[in-house]
């Protein structure tokens, strides 16, 4: 199985912070990486897909980048509303895996 | 809108199975693979499998084989997930997730979400 790795854990930010999170696959996964943002109590919500594509009616302010094993979801500048749980998910085999997330907190 | 709205929770005892429904709403329901995720206390998300409604052909991940059936009802746009033999380690919120991709092979990623399921084992 791929593992992902996500760091870090967690992280403390302020509104209008610039938030890096990394994560990185134990193999080669090409592009095939997704991100995903999770809110206490609510199903996780698609956010990036391959690795570097904005998901309809996702803010502009999410970005991703990366190819290989090494990928990194950015904010560019937090809002209130992006307080939340983040994970990283391939589909370049199955099983599917998901990395372990991290946790945005004010 | 796209909708997929799950069963409510469950209290199940350990060595019993479980049957979680997801109905589905605002899309051709054939057209697009559901996957089953799981989610335990304070943990990142599990891939269960897939399932295609079109043809009835699914795919587990290798951990949950033999313990996990996946089915649907077209005439009611729902799938289901069974779950046997239900230990504790299996309490977790269990969701079905829609494939982006269309009429097609899985994408193997999810664009829409239930609302999610809580089944607890306890004795």
């Amino acid at each position: 199985d791929i593992q992902m790795t996500q760091s870090p854990s967690s992280l403390s930010a302020s509104v209008g912070d610039r938030v890096t999170i990394s994560c990185r696959a134990s193999q080669n996964i090409r592009t095939y990486l997704y991100w995903y943002q999770q809110r206490p109590g609510e199903a996780p919500k698609l956010l990036i897909y391959a690795a570097s594509s904005l998901e309809s009616g996702v803010p502009s302010r999410f970005s991703g980048s990366g190819s290989g094993t090494d990928f990194t979801l950015t904010i560019s500048s937090l809002q209130t509303e992006d307080f939340a749980t983040y994970y990283c998910q391939h589909s370049y085999t199955t099983p599917l895996t998901f990395g372990g997330g991290t946790k945005v907190e004010i | 809108q796209v909708q997929l709205v799950q069963s409510g929770a469950e209290v199940k005892k350990p060595g019993a199975s479980v049957t979680v429904s997801c109905r589905a709403s605002g899309y051709t329901f054939s057209g697009h693979h559901i996957h089953w995720v799981r989610q335990a206390p304070g943990q990142g998300p599990e891939w269960m499998g897939w399932f295609n409604p079109n043809s009835g052909d699914a795919k587990y991940a290798q951990r949950f084989q033999g313990r996990v059936t996946m089915t649907r009802d077209l005439s009611i746009s729902s799938a289901y997930l069974e779950l046997s033999s239900l230990r504790s380690d299996d309490t977790a919120v269990y969701y079905c997730a829609r494939d982006r991709n269309y009429w097609t092979a899985p994408a193997n990623y999810f664009d829409f979400w239930g609302q999610g399921t809580l089944v607890t084992v306890s004795s």
